[in-house]
């Protein structure tokens, strides 16, 4: 157990909906990344949050926006959503100012299936 | 642009076989930092090792051995004695980097599926 919860574990929505996924970090970690895994790109980078503000951006869509609370848990949202949005999406944590040396925790994701 | 191969799509070897998964990897940075992720079929993302590019000794954690060479770009991964357990798929990423702070955003390779027949 990495101590990275993830919710909900699985999701089975249908296209044009909007979805939230929830992460909470490990306790003391003040960073949140996204990343997507889907079996045509990978492992692909989404955002990063350190401290509830943004700090990194990959190839996140326009339709895919995410926030990181004052009590650190994050949340991604994705809408307008479309058969090719499905996918693993991980979150994960690491604790430092120095965010690159880090080890990232990945949570268990969530598995999004858009109908 | 930063990028990591791992040209082993899958690899399939009989328990107590030694296997090396092979990482290479691309970056214009003088600091960095290499990982080792292992997917198990449950598919959770467990974290194996973090390397920074100022530390070439190789390390050696039970049946786990990784070997950092700068000069050829690679970080390999050995599994001695493998294990049925040991079947998973395994990522080999890279720590991005802005300017001279890494944002710590991960880039990985596309990974390794390890089978290990009993």
């Amino acid at each position: 157990d990495s101590g990275v919860t993830q919710t909900p574990k699985h999701l089975i929505t249908a296209t044009g909906q909007r979805v939230t996924l929830r992460c909470s970090p490990r306790s003391g970690d003040l960073s949140v990344y996204w990343y997507q895994q889907s079996l045509d790109q990978g492992l692909q980078f989404l955002i990063q949050y350190y401290n509830g503000e943004e700090r990194a951006k990959g190839n996140i869509l326009e339709r895919f926006s995410a926030q990181q609370f004052p009590d650190l848990h994050s949340e991604l949202n994705l809408s307008s959503l479309e058969l090719g949005d499905s996918a693993l999406y991980f979150c994960a944590s690491s604790g430092g100012r120095l965010a690159g040396i880090d080890e990232q925790f990945f949570g268990p994701g969530t598995r999004l299936t858009v109908l | 642009a930063q990028k990591v191969t791992q040209a082993q799509t899958e690899i399939s070897v009989v328990e107590k076989e030694d296997v090396t998964l092979d990482c290479v990897y691309e970056t214009r940075d003088t600091t960095y930092y290499l990982f080792w992720y292992k997917q198990p079929p449950s598919g959770e993302l467990v974290f194996l090792i973090r390397r920074n590019s100022f530390d070439e000794q190789n390390e050696i954690s039970g049946r786990y051995s990784w070997n950092f060479q700068k000069s050829t770009s690679s970080f390999n991964f050995t599994i001695t004695a493998s294990q049925v357990v040991d079947s998973a798929v395994y990522f080999c990423a890279l720590s991005d980097t802005l300017g001279s702070s890494n944002t710590g955003k991960l880039i990985f390779g596309q990974g390794t599926t390890l089978q290990v027949k009993p």
